[in-house]
Order: structure tokens, then C-alpha cells, then sequence
């Protein structure tokens, strides 16, 4: 069985410019969830969808990011702007339904400069 | 909503000694309980879970956790630990609707 897929695995940007990461869940999984990872702290959820709607998005910082998960499965989280706080690693995940047995993508390290 | 504290940011251990890295927890429903691990450059793996049942959990790679109701604790434990268990872990607590996880304990092993 693949796992979960993302895309780029690494990005360096300036700070002001735009990113998009890509995440392909595993087969059949109607969860899927973005996390943003800082160095040193522990993942914090941005955004989770239930197929292609919107769970819960409380902690997405609305103003500069932005995701989407279009047919209910592959997902794409951008960022316009990005600020230098911004540089973390972003991991997706997805789940067969309730939050359990989440199942991780390597993830994207992001780099402003 | 639940919250996950693990009391050790970095646990250094010589190879072959036992490890006990902790984790306690806060929620006001019944929660599930995981641990990931994450070596270096790859995205969290599963490492074992409390859903029900027997309170002591086991992983395949000798770990195992035991939930704690009254103490509200889900600590991480091996006997023996080897160089390849060198790696960040992380407590996550799971409630009807979201998932959160402690800020992580790297742990160390020397030879």
C-alpha cells in the first residue's frame, strides 16, 4: 500500500513570494490534514478536511495561507505571502475517518530567507 | 479541547540501559492515546496506540506505554534501548474531533 506523498520535499523562498505544497493521501483515506511543524515544537494542525470539506481550519492563518482539497483527494496548501516565521517543515496526513491512525508524508521543509 | 505535556525536551541514554520518556495529558472526554516517532528528515510513524482494553501497549521494536487514567499518563518505555532508537517521540492525545501533540522528547542513545 503507497503512503502518503508530498511534494516538493524541500523549498527555499524570500519572504513576500508564494509556495504551494501537494499531498497526495493514501488510497480510500477520507481525512487528510496539513500541520505545520517549527523546529523544536510539535506538529500543529492547520487545516483538516472530511473528504473535500472543511473540518476544521481554526488554526490557518486565513489572511496569507490558503488549501484546498479538490475531489476529495489530493490536497495543495499555499502560502502568499510568506514571512520568515513561516519556515518550518509542513506535513500532511490522512486517516480512514475519526482522528485515529493518522498516517504521515515525509513532509516540506520550507526556508524563507 | 485536550493538551498533551511531555516532561523531558531531551533524554540522553548510554545503549543497552532502559528509557522511560513521559507524557501526561489533559481532556475532559475520553481520549485516545498514540506515540510517533520521527528520525531525522522523515515524517512521523506510528509507534503504538491506547484505544481500549488493556492499559499496557506494545510496539514490534520493543517499546510499549501504559495509559494511566488517574494520573492521566501515557509514559514510554523500553528496557534496552539501541543506537537505531535514537530519534524525536512524540505523545499525541485524540478526542471525538482532533488530534494534538506534545512539543516532542528527543532521545539520544549513545554507545
Amino acid at each position: 500500500e503507497a503512503g502518503v506523498a508530498q511534494s516538493p520535499r524541500y523549498k527555499i523562498i524570500e519572504k513576500r513570494q508564494s509556495v504551494a505544497f501537494w499531498c497526495n493521501p493514501i488510497s480510500g483515506h477520507a481525512t487528510l490534514y496539513w500541520y505545520q511543524q517549527i523546529l523544536g515544537q510539535g506538529p500543529k494542525l492547520l487545516i483538516q478536511f472530511q473528504n473535500n470539506g472543511v473540518v476544521d481550519d481554526s488554526q490557518l492563518p486565513k489572511d496569507r495561507f490558503s488549501a484546498e482539497r479538490l475531489k476529495g483527494v489530493d490536497s495543495t496548501l499555499k502560502i502568499q505571502p510568506a514571512k520568515l516565521e513561516d519556515s518550518a517543515v509542513y506535513l500532511c496526513a490522512s486517516s480512514q475517518g475519526q482522528p485515529l491512525e493518522q498516517y504521515f508524508g515525509p513532509g516540506t521543509r520550507l526556508t524563507v530567507t | 479541547a485536550q493538551s498533551v505535556t511531555q516532561l523531558d525536551s531531551q533524554v540522553p541514554v548510554f545503549e543497552e540501559a532502559p528509557v522511560e520518556l513521559r507524557c501526561n495529558y489533559s481532556s475532559s472526554v475520553s481520549v485516545y492515546l498514540f506515540w510517533y516517532v520521527q528520525y531525522p528528515n522523515q515524517g512521523l510513524q506510528l509507534l503504538l496506540k491506547y484505544l481500549s482494553g488493556s492499559t499496557l501497549v506494545e510496539s514490534i521494536n520493543g517499546f510499549e506505554a501504559e495509559f494511566n487514567k488517574s494520573q492521566t499518563s501515557f509514559h514510554l518505555r523500553k528496557p534496552s534501548v539501541h543506537i537505531s532508537d535514537t530519534a524525536e517521540y512524540f505523545c499525541a492525545v485524540s478526542g471525538p474531533n482532533d488530534m494534538r501533540f506534545g512539543a516532542g522528547t528527543r532521545l539520544t542513545v549513545k554507545p
